[in-house]
Parts: C-alpha cells; sequence; structure tokens
C-alpha cells in the first residue's frame, strides 16, 4: 500500500472548516484513500474514504486531486469535539477481504475557541 | 453504524502473569479481525490478522507465542498477552471488518494494559 504523508500538527478555530491535506504521491489505482480519527484513548472512528470522486457524508467531505496524489479531508464547521488524531491510509483491496490499515503518525488537530 | 466492543477496558496485572483481552462484533459478523497496539503518544501498531477458525497471521516483529490470538467465531476473537512484562502495558485496540458492499473496518474502544 502506498505510503501517505500529513503535517504533524494543525489548528482550527472553532465554527471555521478544518482542511487537512494528505500526500499520497505513489498511491496506485486501485488504492482506496481512507480516513480514520483517534480522540485521546479512543479506538479510532471511520470518517470518510474515496477512490477518485470526491466524496460526501454527514461527517466530512474528501477532496481527491485528479492525478489522485494527495487529498483533503475538510470538516466544514469544526468544533471543539473534533480535537483528535486525523490519519490517511491509502488501502487496497477494500472490494475483496485483503489489505490492512497501516497507520502512519497523522496529523493531530487542535480546535481552539 | 456498527458496534465493536472490548473487555476489559482496563487491567493491571503482576509481571508473569496473563492477561486475556475480548473483542466482540456486537451487531454483526467480523469476516476478519485485526489487533493493534499503542505505545503512549506513538501511532497504532497492527499485531495480527485473524480470520474465524484460521491461525492468526501476525506482523513481522511480533511473538507469537507472547501474543496468543484466537478467533473463535465471527462474534468474537481473543488476545492473550502470556507471561506479562512491564514492557507489554499498552493500549490494545482490536478492530473487526464487516462484509457491507465493499469491506468495512471498525474500531473498538480499547483495553488499556498496565503490567506492574
Amino acid at each position: 500500500d502506498a505510503k501517505t504523508t500529513q503535517p504533524p500538527s494543525m489548528d482550527c478555530a472553532e465554527g471555521r472548516a478544518a482542511n487537512l491535506p494528505c500526500n499520497h504521491s505513489t498511491i496506485s489505482g486501485n488504492e482506496y484513500v481512507y480516513w480514520y480519527r483517534q480522540i485521546h484513548s479512543q479506538g479510532p472512528q471511520y470518517i470518510i474514504h474515496g477512490l477518485k470522486n470526491n466524496e460526501t457524508n454527514e461527517m466530512a467531505s474528501l477532496i481527491i486531486t485528479e492525478d489522485r496524489k494527495s487529498s483533503t479531508l475538510i470538516l466544514p464547521h469544526a468544533t471543539l469535539r473534533d480535537t483528535a488524531v486525523y490519519y490517511c491510509i491509502a488501502l487496497r483491496g477494500v472490494s475483496s477481504n485483503t489489505g490492512k490499515l497501516i497507520f502512519g503518525q497523522g496529523t493531530t488537530l487542535q480546535v481552539k475557541p | 453504524g456498527a458496534v465493536v466492543s472490548q473487555h476489559p477496558s482496563w487491567v493491571i496485572c503482576k509481571s508473569g502473569t496473563s492477561v486475556k483481552i475480548e473483542c466482540r462484533s456486537l451487531d454483526f459478523q467480523a469476516t476478519t479481525m485485526f489487533w493493534y497496539r499503542q505505545f503512549p503518544k506513538q501511532s497504532l501498531m497492527l499485531m495480527a490478522t485473524s480470520n474465524e477458525g484460521s491461525k492468526a497471521t501476525y506482523e513481522q516483529g511480533v511473538e507469537k507465542d507472547k501474543f496468543l490470538i484466537n478467533h473463535a467465531s465471527l462474534t468474537l476473537s481473543t488476545l492473550t498477552v502470556t507471561s506479562a512484562h512491564p514492557e507489554d502495558s499498552s493500549f490494545y485496540i482490536c478492530s473487526a471488518r464487516e462484509r457491507r458492499g465493499g469491506y468495512e473496518q471498525y474500531f473498538g474502544p480499547g483495553t488499556r494494559l498496565t503490567v506492574t
């Protein structure tokens, strides 16, 4: 699975959009981009995933560049409860029962009042 | 969404004893379960992958005789830390994969193990 690169930390003001970038320049055509987050001392929580089209759900939006070498997770109106470590993971084997979620260092997002 | 539970949520044991951690998928059948370990201020590290009724596949560097994994059913996996030592103190997190269209993967709340 492709390696991903994320900034170690980011700050965001409460109520503003949080834009978390992820670089995955070596991603292959059958690898999905997954985003999870981990609030302190809890298990990771699934946020969203996508292949090449932009995706949106009740939690966030995922924007993937046309060349698929990078993506951005957008939390439209960040709240203090969104303070967490956010992980971007490239994963193959979504449509078959293969593939393992391998976590990098992620981005620590601090939402400030 | 699907729920994965772990028991216990925290445990303290003495050095040399064994500890068992249970992971259950509450409202779905898990095709595969995963065990992760997380040390303070570090990311999650995958320890092993297990399928129901099969032997677990361990990641490189993880001692399979020390971390025994049993995947007895489609809803239950257990991790036993044998002869625990203080360096095994960590946050252990299980994850279960469900077949729903593609495969969705959900995480438990974690178990904090402290070995004294």
